[in-house]
């Protein structure tokens, strides 16, 4: 069973650029989530979806992320403009349904460096 | 309310050695307590995990022990071998709100020959 796929793996922009995630998770689960995490922290939720409705995104800084996940599968994460302090590892996770949807499942991430 | 506290920041113990990592929470209402394991350029997966049901889980070299009036939960690693350097991070949910992962801030573990 494929894990949960993301691309770019590395990405380097300059500031005020835009710049796109996307996040293919595993098959059948319909709950996918957003990390954030900076070097040597634990990652940080951005957005959870349910299907596709985001049903948690209160920690998305709105102003300049935006997220979406048509047909309720793969997502896209946005930035625009990067500002210097958007530079972060960003993780994808999926879940799926029933007695085990406490188990995430993450992919490798997305390292994005702003110069 | 919502934090979820790690120590240490980093451990370094020799081959066969049992590193422990502790982590301590806020909010009473989480019932889901993972940890997880991730290497450089990896990303986090899930090791063991326990809710508060019971004081003790154990999966291979690898033990999660509970206590759920002191609000602390701690990792141990039995006979910890050089392939289980990495950074280990506990997190904690209350899965009646659908699963929101509250991590800590990591453990960098370096297992020496």
């Amino acid at each position: 069973e494929a894990g949960v796929v993301q691309s770019p793996r590395y990405k380097i922009i300059e500031k005020k650029q835009p710049v796109a995630f996307w996040c293919n998770p595993i098959s059948g689960h319909n709950t996918l989530y957003w990390y954030l995490q900076n070097l040597g922290q634990g990652p940080e939720l951005l957005i959870r979806y349910e299907n596709e409705e985001a049903v948690d995104d209160s920690q998305l800084p709105k102003d300049r992320f935006s997220a979406e996940r048509l047909k309720g599968v793969d997502s896209t994460l946005k930035i625009q403009p990067a500002e210097l302090g958007d530079s972060a590892v960003y993780l994808c996770a999926s879940s799926g349904s029933g007695p085990l949807t406490d188990t995430q499942y993450f992919g490798p991430g997305t390292r994005l460096t702003v110069l | 309310q919502q934090q979820v506290k790690q120590s240490p920041q980093s451990l370094i113990v020799q081959k066969g050695g049992i590193p422990i990592i502790n982590c301590a929470y806020e909010n009473t209402a989480f019932d889901y307590f993972p940890w997880y394991q991730q290497f450089p350029g990896k990303g986090p997966a899930l090791l063991i995990a326990i809710r508060p049901d019971v004081s003790e889980k154990k999966e291979g070299r690898f033990t999660i022990s509970f206590n759920k009036s002191a609000k602390q939960f701690s990792l141990h690693i039995m006979d910890s071998q050089p392939g289980d350097s990495a950074t280990y991070f506990c997190a904690a949910s209350n899965t009646g709100t659908a699963s929101k992962l509250t991590f800590g801030t990591g453990t960098r573990l370096q297992v020496t020959l």
